[in-house]
């Protein structure tokens, strides 16, 4: 069992760049994937095996990788991107699946 | 289209059963596994288990194994999660989520079920 790690909150400018990270020892072996969640909905994925763009999702939204902590990158944010960010993982059997504890954008 | 539709909202009280479903529509249902997250008042989403509907193999979160079933019915293209006796714990969001072709994550997602459960 593990756990993955995110900052509770992240706060920035319209037009900056938001990074929220995600950390485990875990991450070198496995996939990490991002969800953006707003009130009231469903999460829907962003990123997916640390890099890739889902089609339709904006290209200021990308992700990388770095030994343990993979990160997600929001680049010009808007204030529609204020939002729950969560990572999750999982190892290749599908008998383990967990989510970080989620990251707040606040856009200021 | 892919398109996972829930049950409704449920009241209940502690010790009761009860049965919520998912029905999915745009793809070929016997492909995909399909997963359950709950997600608590305030919380971040859990992983509670997936189903693959072609022949109902199961996978369970250790920390939640045995306390819910987790059931297909190919005829009609719906999974279901199943409580014999709920606690005021288990009142959460439940949502149902496709996992992708390619990774053990999902991509697509029910719009969730509202399960209260009193004391």
């Amino acid at each position: 069992s593990y756990e993955l790690t995110q900052p509770p909150s992240v706060s920035v400018s319209p037009g900056q760049t938001a990074r929220i990270t995600c950390s485990a020892d875990i991450l070198p072996k496995q996939y990490a994937h991002w969800y953006q969640q707003k009130p009231g909905q469903a999460p829907v994925v962003i990123i997916y095996k640390d890099t890739e763009r889902p089609s339709g999702v904006p290209e200021r939204f990308s992700g990388s990788s770095s030994g343990t902590v993979v990160t997600l990158t929001i680049s010009g944010v808007q204030a529609e991107d204020e939002a729950d960010y969560y990572c999750q993982s999982a190892d290749n059997s599908g008998t383990e699946v967990v989510f970080g504890g989620g990251t707040k954008l606040t856009v200021l | 289209e892919v398109q996972l539709v829930q049950s409704g909202a449920e009241v209940k009280k502690s010790g009761e059963s009860l049965r919520i479903s998912c029905q999915a529509s745009g793809y070929t249902f016997t492909r995909y596994w399909l997963g359950w997250v709950r997600q608590k008042p305030g919380k971040g989403p859990e992983w509670m288990g997936f189903i693959y509907p072609r022949d109902s193999d199961t996978r369970h979160s250790p920390s939640l194994q045995g306390q819910v079933t987790l059931s297909a019915d190919k005829s009609i293209n719906t999974v279901y999660l199943q409580w014999s006796s709920l606690k005021a714990s288990d009142t959460a969001i439940y949502y149902c989520a496709r996992r992708s072709e390619s990774y053990w994550g999902f991509d697509y997602w029910g719009q969730g079920s509202q399960v209260t459960v009193s004391s």
